[in-house]
């Protein structure tokens, strides 16, 4: 166990509509990070975010978005939804957001668009 | 095209065998990681490098900054560690969350 937790696990949904993922970070890490893993596509990074503030961007979508709330949780918000977002999708967590820092992930949530 | 290249992309052994999963990469590089993900899809940090070498139990990594490679070693495999190992990699001048991912190698353990 990483100490990261996500929720959902599973989510299903018809495209078109909207999501939100949720992550809480290890205790007393400041920075969170966002991964999909798509069968096509591998592991892709989307956005990291420490303390509170975006630090870095990926390969996100302009339909999707992220933040991180002042008590460090984290959410990605998933809109327009496409067949092609089927995906698990990946947090992590680190202490402070460093290159040279471990990250910790969490079980992914699993969402299936249909 | 992939920046991150593994080899090979599936493996399978015997156990108790000794194996190597390779990882190359293009340019310079502050750090490098290998990750584990197992068939239920959990993601586990198995190793993180920027030189040299590291062991944990039966799992070593190396890796050659000058070569721009690394490998991880399994010695005496198990079922257990039928998995998928993942390397990845953060280059310099990336943003520090950027990690660039290879696309794993899948490794069978036979009892």
């Amino acid at each position: 166990d990483s100490g990261v937790t996500q929720t959902p696990k599973h989510l299903i949904t018809a495209t078109g509509q909207r999501v939100t993922l949720r992550c809480s970070p290890r205790s007393g890490d400041l920075s969170v990070y966002w991964y999909q893993q798509s069968l096509d596509q591998g592991l892709q990074f989307l956005i990291q975010y420490y303390n509170g503030e975006e630090r870095a961007k990926g390969n996100i979508l302009e339909r999707f978005s992220a933040q991180q709330f002042p008590d460090l949780h984290s959410e990605l918000n998933l809109s327009s939804l496409e067949l092609g977002d089927s995906a698990l999708y990946f947090c992590a967590s680190s202490t402070g957001g460093l290159e040279f820092d471990e990250q910790y992930f969490g079980p992914g949530t699993r969402l299936t668009v249909t | 095209k992939n920046e991150v290249e593994q080899s090979p992309q599936n493996l399978t052994a015997q156990e108790g065998e000794f194996i190597t999963i390779n990882c190359s990469y293009s340019v310079g590089i502050s750090a490098l990681h290998w990750l584990q993900q197992h068939p239920g899809g959990g993601i586990v940090s198995l190793f993180m490098l920027s030189s040299g070498k590291k062991k944990h139990g039966r799992l070593i990594a190396t890796i050659n900054i000058q070569e721009k490679h690394s490998s991880l070693h399994i010695t005496a495999s198990h079922p257990r560690d039928s998995a998928v190992y993942i390397c990845a990699v953060r280059y310099y001048g990336g943003s520090q969350g950027n990690l660039i991912f290879g696309k794993g190698t899948k490794l069978s353990v036979k009892p």
